[in-house]
Protein backbone atom coordinates (compact mmCIF):
# COMPACT_ATOMS: atom_id res chain seq x y z
CA UNK A 1 0.00 0.00 0.00
CA UNK A 2 1.94 2.70 -1.17
CA UNK A 3 1.92 5.92 1.48
CA UNK A 4 0.84 9.34 0.40
CA UNK A 5 2.00 12.80 1.80
CA UNK A 6 0.34 16.08 1.21
CA UNK A 7 0.55 19.48 2.99
CA UNK A 8 -1.65 19.59 6.03
CA UNK A 9 -3.65 23.35 5.02
CA UNK A 10 -3.54 25.74 2.08
CA UNK A 11 -5.02 29.22 1.74
CA UNK A 12 -6.13 30.59 -1.53
CA UNK A 13 -8.37 33.06 -2.49
CA UNK A 14 -11.31 32.96 -5.44
CA UNK A 15 -10.21 32.89 -8.92
CA UNK A 16 -7.53 31.46 -8.00
CA UNK A 17 -5.82 28.80 -9.04
CA UNK A 18 -4.79 25.62 -7.03
CA UNK A 19 -2.51 22.86 -6.90
CA UNK A 20 -2.04 20.42 -4.27
CA UNK A 21 0.91 18.15 -4.53
CA UNK A 22 0.81 14.49 -3.08
CA UNK A 23 4.03 12.16 -2.97
CA UNK A 24 3.72 8.82 -3.05
CA UNK A 25 7.35 7.10 -3.40
CA UNK A 26 6.74 4.02 -2.77
CA UNK A 27 3.71 3.25 -5.32
CA UNK A 28 3.25 0.39 -6.44
CA UNK A 29 2.30 -0.42 -10.20
CA UNK A 30 -1.20 -1.39 -10.22
CA UNK A 31 -1.47 1.53 -7.70
CA UNK A 32 -3.97 4.37 -9.06
CA UNK A 33 -4.13 7.67 -7.87
CA UNK A 34 -7.23 9.09 -7.10
CA UNK A 35 -8.68 12.34 -4.67
CA UNK A 36 -11.17 12.57 -3.01
CA UNK A 37 -13.23 16.37 -1.73
CA UNK A 38 -15.21 16.33 2.08
CA UNK A 39 -16.88 19.02 3.14
CA UNK A 40 -18.19 19.44 6.87
CA UNK A 41 -20.37 17.04 7.87
CA UNK A 42 -20.33 14.91 4.75
CA UNK A 43 -18.76 11.82 3.28
CA UNK A 44 -15.74 12.58 0.81
CA UNK A 45 -16.84 12.57 -2.91
CA UNK A 46 -14.75 11.19 -5.56
CA UNK A 47 -13.23 14.27 -7.86
CA UNK A 48 -10.73 12.26 -10.45
CA UNK A 49 -8.32 9.12 -10.47
CA UNK A 50 -5.81 8.99 -13.21
CA UNK A 51 -2.72 6.13 -13.74
CA UNK A 52 0.01 8.50 -15.83
CA UNK A 53 0.21 11.89 -17.47
CA UNK A 54 -2.62 13.96 -17.36
CA UNK A 55 -6.25 13.36 -16.51
CA UNK A 56 -8.96 16.36 -16.55
CA UNK A 57 -12.87 16.65 -15.79
CA UNK A 58 -15.13 19.45 -15.53
CA UNK A 59 -14.05 19.70 -11.91
CA UNK A 60 -9.98 19.29 -12.06
CA UNK A 61 -6.94 18.45 -13.76
CA UNK A 62 -4.73 15.65 -12.36
CA UNK A 63 -0.90 15.68 -13.22
CA UNK A 64 1.24 12.80 -12.70
CA UNK A 65 4.81 12.89 -13.73
CA UNK A 66 6.27 9.56 -15.25
CA UNK A 67 7.81 8.35 -12.33
CA UNK A 68 4.27 8.36 -10.65
CA UNK A 69 6.18 9.52 -7.23
CA UNK A 70 4.16 12.58 -6.68
CA UNK A 71 0.68 13.90 -8.47
CA UNK A 72 -0.74 17.40 -8.44
CA UNK A 73 -4.03 18.07 -8.15
CA UNK A 74 -5.11 21.29 -10.17
CA UNK A 75 -8.26 23.26 -9.24
CA UNK A 76 -9.08 26.05 -11.78
CA UNK A 77 -10.47 29.27 -10.72
CA UNK A 78 -11.69 28.15 -6.94
CA UNK A 79 -14.74 29.76 -5.45
CA UNK A 80 -15.68 29.84 -1.50
CA UNK A 81 -17.45 26.45 -2.29
CA UNK A 82 -14.41 24.44 -3.01
CA UNK A 83 -13.17 24.88 1.05
CA UNK A 84 -12.56 21.56 2.07
CA UNK A 85 -10.33 18.57 2.80
CA UNK A 86 -8.91 17.27 0.07
CA UNK A 87 -7.63 13.55 0.25
CA UNK A 88 -4.90 11.71 -2.13
CA UNK A 89 -4.90 8.22 -2.35
CA UNK A 90 -2.69 5.67 -4.08
CA UNK A 91 -3.98 2.12 -4.50
CA UNK A 92 -5.60 -0.77 -6.43
CA UNK A 93 -8.54 -2.98 -5.40
CA UNK A 94 -10.18 -1.33 -3.70
CA UNK A 95 -7.65 -1.26 -0.54
CA UNK A 96 -8.56 2.42 0.18
CA UNK A 97 -6.61 4.22 3.18
CA UNK A 98 -7.18 7.83 3.86
CA UNK A 99 -4.65 10.19 5.01
CA UNK A 100 -5.44 13.16 7.09
CA UNK A 101 -5.49 15.11 3.89
CA UNK A 102 -5.00 19.10 2.79
CA UNK A 103 -7.53 21.84 4.58
CA UNK A 104 -7.60 23.90 1.68
CA UNK A 105 -9.29 27.34 2.50
CA UNK A 106 -10.54 29.61 0.07
CA UNK A 107 -11.04 33.41 1.16
CA UNK A 108 -12.69 36.19 -0.91
CA UNK B 1 -30.98 7.76 -8.44
CA UNK B 2 -30.59 7.53 -4.20
CA UNK B 3 -27.15 7.51 -2.95
CA UNK B 4 -26.17 6.24 -0.32
CA UNK B 5 -27.90 6.78 3.22
CA UNK B 6 -27.27 5.98 6.68
CA UNK B 7 -29.11 5.78 10.06
CA UNK B 8 -29.22 7.00 12.47
CA UNK B 9 -27.70 10.46 12.18
CA UNK B 10 -26.85 10.64 15.33
CA UNK B 11 -26.47 8.19 17.79
CA UNK B 12 -25.51 8.98 21.45
CA UNK B 13 -25.57 5.60 24.19
CA UNK B 14 -23.73 5.27 27.71
CA UNK B 15 -20.64 3.35 27.72
CA UNK B 16 -21.15 -0.15 27.77
CA UNK B 17 -24.38 -0.02 25.81
CA UNK B 18 -24.77 -1.86 22.44
CA UNK B 19 -25.24 0.14 19.12
CA UNK B 20 -26.39 -1.30 15.14
CA UNK B 21 -25.59 1.60 12.72
CA UNK B 22 -27.29 0.86 9.24
CA UNK B 23 -26.16 1.54 5.91
CA UNK B 24 -28.72 1.51 2.38
CA UNK B 25 -26.20 1.50 -0.53
CA UNK B 26 -26.87 2.13 -4.02
CA UNK B 27 -29.09 -0.15 -5.70
CA UNK B 28 -27.19 -1.81 -7.67
CA UNK B 29 -24.05 -1.88 -6.17
CA UNK B 30 -21.84 -5.16 -4.84
CA UNK B 31 -19.10 -3.46 -3.21
CA UNK B 32 -19.58 -1.79 0.44
CA UNK B 33 -17.41 -0.47 2.77
CA UNK B 34 -17.14 1.08 6.45
CA UNK B 35 -15.35 3.54 7.82
CA UNK B 36 -14.82 5.58 10.70
CA UNK B 37 -13.51 9.10 10.79
CA UNK B 38 -12.54 10.94 14.28
CA UNK B 39 -12.40 15.05 13.81
CA UNK B 40 -9.69 16.40 11.88
CA UNK B 41 -8.71 13.05 10.41
CA UNK B 42 -9.12 11.38 7.28
CA UNK B 43 -11.30 8.10 7.35
CA UNK B 44 -9.97 4.89 8.59
CA UNK B 45 -11.10 1.97 7.10
CA UNK B 46 -12.75 -1.09 8.95
CA UNK B 47 -14.30 -3.57 6.80
CA UNK B 48 -15.70 -3.96 3.02
CA UNK B 49 -18.48 -6.28 1.83
CA UNK B 50 -18.05 -7.59 -2.23
CA UNK B 51 -22.01 -9.22 -1.83
CA UNK B 52 -22.36 -10.92 1.14
CA UNK B 53 -19.45 -11.52 2.19
CA UNK B 54 -16.70 -10.11 4.08
CA UNK B 55 -13.74 -9.70 1.69
CA UNK B 56 -11.32 -7.43 4.11
CA UNK B 57 -12.56 -7.13 7.45
CA UNK B 58 -8.72 -6.31 8.51
CA UNK B 59 -9.51 -2.89 9.66
CA UNK B 60 -12.47 -3.50 12.81
CA UNK B 61 -10.30 -2.57 16.07
CA UNK B 62 -11.39 -5.46 18.36
CA UNK B 63 -14.06 -8.40 18.45
CA UNK B 64 -16.51 -5.66 19.91
CA UNK B 65 -17.19 -4.46 16.23
CA UNK B 66 -19.33 -6.78 13.31
CA UNK B 67 -20.76 -6.16 10.69
CA UNK B 68 -23.43 -8.08 8.59
CA UNK B 69 -24.77 -7.69 5.16
CA UNK B 70 -27.42 -11.22 5.31
CA UNK B 71 -28.84 -10.10 1.58
CA UNK B 72 -26.42 -8.16 -0.12
CA UNK B 73 -27.78 -4.70 0.24
CA UNK B 74 -27.96 -3.66 3.63
CA UNK B 75 -25.34 -3.71 5.99
CA UNK B 76 -25.25 -3.19 9.88
CA UNK B 77 -22.27 -2.61 11.73
CA UNK B 78 -22.91 -3.67 15.26
CA UNK B 79 -20.43 -2.00 18.52
CA UNK B 80 -20.79 -4.00 21.20
CA UNK B 81 -19.81 -2.32 24.99
CA UNK B 82 -19.52 0.77 23.61
CA UNK B 83 -16.43 2.94 24.61
CA UNK B 84 -15.87 6.22 25.08
CA UNK B 85 -13.25 5.87 22.35
CA UNK B 86 -15.80 4.85 19.82
CA UNK B 87 -17.10 7.70 19.92
CA UNK B 88 -16.97 8.98 15.69
CA UNK B 89 -18.53 9.43 12.57
CA UNK B 90 -18.88 6.04 10.85
CA UNK B 91 -19.26 6.45 7.19
CA UNK B 92 -20.56 3.96 4.85
CA UNK B 93 -19.79 4.12 0.62
CA UNK B 94 -20.68 1.97 -1.78
CA UNK B 95 -18.88 0.76 -5.35
CA UNK B 96 -20.67 -0.86 -8.90
CA UNK B 97 -18.39 -3.43 -8.45
CA UNK B 98 -15.01 -4.32 -6.52
CA UNK B 99 -11.58 -5.89 -7.23
CA UNK B 100 -9.73 -5.45 -10.59
CA UNK B 101 -6.64 -2.96 -12.30
CA UNK B 102 -9.47 -0.33 -11.87
CA UNK B 103 -10.71 0.58 -8.98
CA UNK B 104 -14.31 1.54 -9.05
CA UNK B 105 -15.27 4.91 -7.66
CA UNK B 106 -16.83 4.84 -4.18
CA UNK B 107 -19.88 6.62 -2.85
CA UNK B 108 -20.34 7.85 0.03
CA UNK B 109 -22.82 8.14 2.60
CA UNK B 110 -23.35 11.38 5.23
CA UNK B 111 -22.20 9.43 7.93
CA UNK B 112 -23.95 8.38 11.62
CA UNK B 113 -21.89 10.40 14.29
CA UNK B 114 -21.65 8.13 17.10
CA UNK B 115 -21.40 9.68 20.46
CA UNK B 116 -20.42 7.65 23.69
CA UNK B 117 -20.66 8.79 27.21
Amino acid sequence: LAKTTQPISMDSYEGQEVNITCSHNNIATNDYITWYQQFPSQGPRFIIQGYKTKVTNEVASLFIPADRKSSTLSLPRVSLSDTAVYYCLAFNNNDMRFGAGTRLTVKP
Amino acid sequence: GAGVSQTPSNKVTEKGKYVELRCDPISGHTALYWYRQSLGQGPEFLIYFQGTGAADDSGLPNDRFFAVRPEGSVSTLKIQRTERGDSAVYLCASSLIAGGPVTDTQYFGPGTRLTVL
